[in-house]
């Protein structure tokens, strides 16, 4: 089955740049989207189709997807951006399948 | 805007059947072209797509669960089902429904915490 790779933490200066990255197979190939998860909180939706932003979502996520990574950036890094992140694919064999998981940490 | 609110047992006997409640509001169930999915998170852990349901009632599951998954619709209500029988403790999340129509889940439920314990 297809498998999504993140790593488990990330940490950023506050007012830098975080890249999170997220690791499959030919993932460029398919479209990613990505969500932010606070603790107790519901997923919220921050990029889909690698690099668009549904509405209330700041400029400064913005979203890559090329060869076997695909990169979410959080740039001017605040300290509201702390939370988990999570990748996820449509794959036509398990359907939607999520990345492991990264925790970024605004210092 | 659509918001979805799931409801059901917090807890439920090892073997038993958990059944959870996915409503509804802001937008009709049966209308578009959305897929109606539950998804779980056990603690410290990541997410788990469980399966999804479309508005004609056809559904698609995760293979690792499908032989103890349901997932039904009741648009009287506004509603969608998740029944998973023969549940463990591995089974103890906090189960998620969520609206997708692209391939990505543009609306979530706040989450319930089900626990699976004798």
């Amino acid at each position: 089955s297809y498998e999504l790779t993140q790593p488990l933490s990330v940490s950023v200066a506050l007012g830098q740049t975080a890249r999170i990255t997220c690791g499959g197979n030919n993932i460029g190939s398919k479209n990613v989207h990505w969500y932010q998860q606070k603790p107790g909180r519901a997923p919220v939706l921050v990029i889909y189709r690698d690099s668009n932003r549904p509405s209330g979502i700041p400029e400064r996520f913005s979203g890559s997807n090329s060869g076997n990574t695909a990169t979410l950036t959080i740039s001017r890094a605040q300290a509201g951006d702390e939370a988990d992140y999570y990748c996820q694919v449509w794959d036509s064999n398990t359907l939607y399948i999520f990345g492991t998981g990264t925790k970024v940490t605004v210092l | 805007q659509v918001q979805l609110q799931e409801s059901g047992p917090g807890l439920v006997k090892p073997s038993q059947t958990l059944s959870l409640t996915c409503t509804v509001s802001g937008g009709s169930i049966s209308s578009g072209s959305y897929y109606w999915s539950w998804i779980r998170q056990p603690a410290g852990k990541g997410l788990e797509w469980i399966g999804r349901i479309y508005n004609s009632g056809s559904t698609n599951y995760n293979p690792s669960l499908n032989s103890r998954i349901t997932i039904s619709l009741d648009t009287s209500k506004n509603q969608f089902s998740l029944k998973l029988s023969s549940v463990t403790a591995a089974d103890t999340a906090v189960y998620y429904c969520a609206r997708a129509e692209s391939g990505w889940f543009d609306a979530w439920g706040q989450g319930t915490l089900v626990t699976v314990s004798s």
